[in-house]
Parts: structure tokens; C-alpha cells; sequence
């Protein structure tokens, strides 16, 4: 099984509070897991991706850091938000053979206000 | 740094009839390039790989085609359905070791009846 569970899928926060997405996947262990974000209008941005628990690697400069405490869990945390935070995350995992294949969760909404 | 472009934000067609979608890239020569089907408000899903030393796929009414010297993928649809509706993006991977993709922004194809 590929699946892959984030929450919450709909979030508005102010600007300045803390955010903190989950992402959980199933399947073999070690998988690379991935964090994306789709703004409007733009493509997909890679922003963080883990081969690891406790490895991650950061992808662009910001206001976001994430972390894998676990194994099969995956996630991405703020301080304090920006309007520029505003998007839609998604959770991705390798496939188990990594033959280079992503699968994405469902993705979590996130609005700024 | 590479950039890939999706030439065409989107493309309207007649259900039956054949939709290609034209991927480009520059400043790379990747080792293989995806196409993933996004529907709104959900994650991308997998379709197609292709890698460098081929030069065509198929999956069913889907075909990829792969030009490294052109840098370009062609995606086609045949006997399109209005269920293929849906914005389609094209991926490579970045490089290393660790299966990062970069996204084009997607065509939003619309078949149709």
C-alpha cells in the first residue's frame, strides 16, 4: 500500500501564529518522504525532502522547517506564518522500489489571512 | 538551474479526438521525466516514465514520447473522454541520489462531450 493521510485538509490561519501539517504514510519502512507546495498559479515547489528519520533536507530558504520523528511520519511546522504561507502542501512518498515514482496524500490547504 | 515549461496553461478538445501536451526543458539532461494527472483539490497521481534511452511509452490510450535532443516530452490522449479532463504535469528528476522532482506548472486539459 501506497497510501498516504494528511491533516488537517483545510486550515485559515492568521498571520504570525504556528502551523504544524502532518503527513503519515504506509508501505515498506525508510521510504523518502517529500513535502511540496502548489501556490497559485505556480508549479510545484519542493521544499523539504527526508531519506531518514531525523534527516531533512531544505530545498529553499523560508519560514518553514520539517521534521520526521518517526520512521512513516512526516511534519512541516512554522513559528509564524506569513501571507506568502498561503498554499496547498503535499505529502509525498517514493515508491518502495525507487524507481523514482512519487505518490502524493490528499494535501492540506492552508490560508494566511 | 533547470526549467521546465509546459507550453500550453491550457487546451480544449473534442471528446474522440487525440490531445497532446508538449513538455520543455533547459539546462539539463535528466535521466528520466513523469507525467502525473492532477484533479482539483486533490494530490497528483501517476500515469507515465520515461527514461533517456527510450524513446516512446504507451499505457493504454496514453503515449509519452521522449526527444533528448529536442529536450521536449509529448503527452498524447487517444479517443480522449470528457473524463480525461484534468491539469497534467510534466516531471524530471533534479538529480542525486535522492528521486527529487521538478514540476512544470501543468496543462488543464478540458474534453469536451
Amino acid at each position: 500500500s501506497q497510501t498516504i493521510h494528511q491533516w488537517p485538509a483545510t486550515l485559515v490561519q492568521p498571520v504570525g501564529s504556528p502551523l504544524s501539517l502532518e503527513c503519515t504514510v504506509e508501505g515498506t519502512s525508510n521510504p523518502n518522504l517529500y513535502w511540496y507546495r502548489q501556490a497559485a498559479g505556480r508549479g510545484l515547489q519542493l521544499l523539504f525532502y527526508s531519506v531518514g528519520i531525523g534527516q531533512i533536507s531544505s530545498e529553499v530558504p523560508q519560514n518553514l522547517s520539517a521534521s520526521r520523528p518517526q520512521d512513516r511520519q512526516f511534519i512541516l511546522s512554522s513559528k509564524k506564518l506569513l501571507l506568502s504561507d498561503s498554499g496547498f502542501y503535499l505529502c509525498a512518498r517514493g515508491a518502495d522500489a525507487n524507481t523514482g515514482e512519487l505518490f502524493f496524500g490528499e494535501g492540506s490547504r492552508l490560508t494566511v489571512l | 538551474s533547470q526549467k521546465i515549461e509546459q507550453n500550453s496553461e491550457a487546451l480544449n478538445i473534442q471528446e474522440g479526438k487525440t490531445a497532446t501536451l508538449t513538455c520543455n526543458y533547459t539546462n539539463y539532461s535528466p535521466a528520466y521525466l513523469q507525467w502525473y494527472r492532477q484533479d482539483p483539490g486533490r494530490g497528483p497521481v501517476f500515469l507515465l516514465l520515461i527514461r533517456e534511452n527510450e524513446k516512446e511509452k504507451r499505457k493504454e490510450r496514453l503515449k509519452v514520447t521522449f526527444d533528448t535532443t529536442l529536450k521536449q516530452s509529448l503527452f498524447h490522449i487517444t479517443a480522449s473522454q470528457p473524463a480525461d479532463s484534468a491539469t497534467y504535469l510534466c516531471a524530471l528528476e533534479s538529480g542525486g541520489s535522492n528521486y527529487k522532482l521538478t514540476f512544470g506548472k501543468g496543462t488543464l486539459l478540458t474534453v469536451n462531450p
